[in-house]
């Protein structure tokens, strides 16, 4: 089975573009998450879709958004770019289900999206 | 915040020598998941071990969880100059979260020498 994929693996930018980041999850995955890693600030969540609907939002600005297709691919946008979105961008997708009467499922990530503002 | 925390912050050892690396956390969980990371690349899933369980065996890794001291802990037994990377514990948000966010410690980094 194929794992989780992201699209570009690379990207440079300039402050003030926007960028969108792409991610396939593993097939029959439908929750994808997205994170945040950078030195300063280590792994951040950024938000968690589920069926097409976005179940949880981290503490990010409105500059960052996302959505899911209902294929559970996703993508995430991040709108007028600055220095400090330098990061790279994680994309992880998950088989939920309940277990009795809790949610259990391992995460697996993506490569990565490496993206450099200058 | 529920981040956990990663002890130590660096570790260095000899190929063929033992790795224990642990973690902690602040509030109830479902589960805590182990995951491996080499430099700048994508995290790479160890280990899934559930509340409710108290050891878990993968090949050469051996995790424990004590709920009562909100802490885990990850064995490599034998390790090898392959298993340099950083080693991060993340922990979902409890008993009855639906939700798929996870809390990242800081990551402890295990170099091993050959």
């Amino acid at each position: 089975k194929a794992g989780v994929t992201q699209t570009p693996r690379y990207l440079i930018k300039t402050r003030g573009q926007q960028v969108t980041l792409s991610c396939s999850p593993i097939s029959g995955h439908r929750s994808v998450s997205w994170y945040q890693q950078t030195p300063g600030q280590g792994l951040q969540f950024l938000f968690e879709y589920f069926s097409e609907t976005q179940r949880n939002k981290g503490n990010f600005p409105g500059r960052f958004s996302g959505r899911q297709f209902s294929n559970s691919r996703s993508e995430m946008n991040v709108s007028t770019l600055e220095l400090g979105d330098s990061a790279l961008y994680l994309c992880a997708s998950s088989l939920k289900g309940l277990a009795g009467d809790r949610w259990v499922g391992e995460q697996y990530f993506g490569p990565g999206t490496r993206l450099t503002v200058t | 915040s529920q981040q956990g925390e990663e002890d130590p912050q660096a570790l260095s050892i000899q190929e063929g020598e033992n790795a224990t690396m642990n973690c902690s956390y602040k509030t109830s969980i479902n589960n805590l998941q182990w995951y491996r990371q080499n430099s700048g690349r994508g995290l790479v899933h160890l280990i899934l071990i559930r509340s409710n369980e108290r050891e878990k065996h993968s090949g050469r890794l051996r995790v424990t969880l004590d709920t009562s001291k909100k802490s885990s802990s990850l064995l490599i037994t034998a390790s090898r100059a392959a298993d340099t990377a950083s080693y991060f514990c993340a922990t979902d948000a409890g008993r009855g979260s639906t939700l798929g966010r996870l809390y990242f410690g800081r990551g402890t980094q295990l170099t091993v020498w050959p």
